[in-house]
């Protein structure tokens, strides 16, 4: 199975922070990869497929980027609501992996 | 509305059975590939098993292989998650999300709100 590494495991940031979460595939992946946020006791929320293409309805300060093993998750200003777990999702090849998550947390 | 709503959850002996169900409403529930993802407390979210539209293509995590049997019924407009010989590593709040697969990716848009399964004697 691919493993999915994401850096940091958490963070702690300031409203109007750029954040930035990456993530690394065991192998290439072409552009396979999606990013979802969770926030506690609900379910996750899809951000951004196909590793840049943002979901309808995200707010645009969320971005996606990359392709083969390395990928970026960009919050451009954060805001409070964005406090949050945020997960990368491998879907080239099967099992499907997440990565193990990082929590952004207010500092 | 778009909906999904998990069902079935429950305190299970190790080694019991149990099956978990999808309901879907407010969207053609036989055009979507289905997936089944969870979360163990405390811990990270983890892809189980997926099926494709008509039911033909099935695909798990290789911890569940054997054991657990995603199936769907579109007439019903449900999706199903019947797992046996269950042990304490499957205890979870297990989500059922559709994926809108877009520019040849997965992209699991609507989940439902998860079900719980408990492992214990």
């Amino acid at each position: 199975a691919i493993q999915m590494t994401q850096s940091p495991s958490s963070l702690s940031a300031s409203v109007g922070d750029r954040v930035t979460i990456t993530c690394r595939a065991s192998q290439a992946i072409k552009n396979d990869l999606g990013w979802y946020q969770q926030k506690p006791g609900t379910a996750p929320k899809l951000l951004i497929y196909a590793a840049s293409g943002l979901q309808s309805g995200v707010p645009s300060r969320f971005s996606g980027s990359g392709s083969g093993t390395d990928f970026t998750l960009t919050i451009s200003s954060l805001q409070p609501e964005d406090f949050a777990t945020y997960y990368c999702l491998q879907d080239y090849s099967y099992p499907r992996t997440f990565g193990q998550g990082t929590k952004v947390g207010i500092k | 509305e778009v909906q999904l709503v998990e069902s079935g959850g429950d305190l299970v002996q190790p080694g019991g059975s149990l099956r978990l169900s999808c309901a879907a409403s407010g969207f053609t529930f036989n055009t979507y590939w289905m997936t089944w993802v969870r979360q163990a407390p405390g811990k990270g979210l983890e892809w189980v098993a997926n099926i494709n539209e008509g039911g033909s293509e099935k695909n798990y995590v290789d911890s569940v292989k054997g054991r657990f049997t995603i199936s769907r019924d579109n007439a019903q407009k449900s999706l199903y998650l019947q797992m046996n010989s269950l042990t304490a590593e499957d205890t979870a709040v297990y989500y059922c999300a559709r994926d809108k697969y877009t520019n040849g990716s997965d992209a699991y848009d609507i989940w439902g709100q998860g079900t719980k399964l408990t492992v214990s004697s």
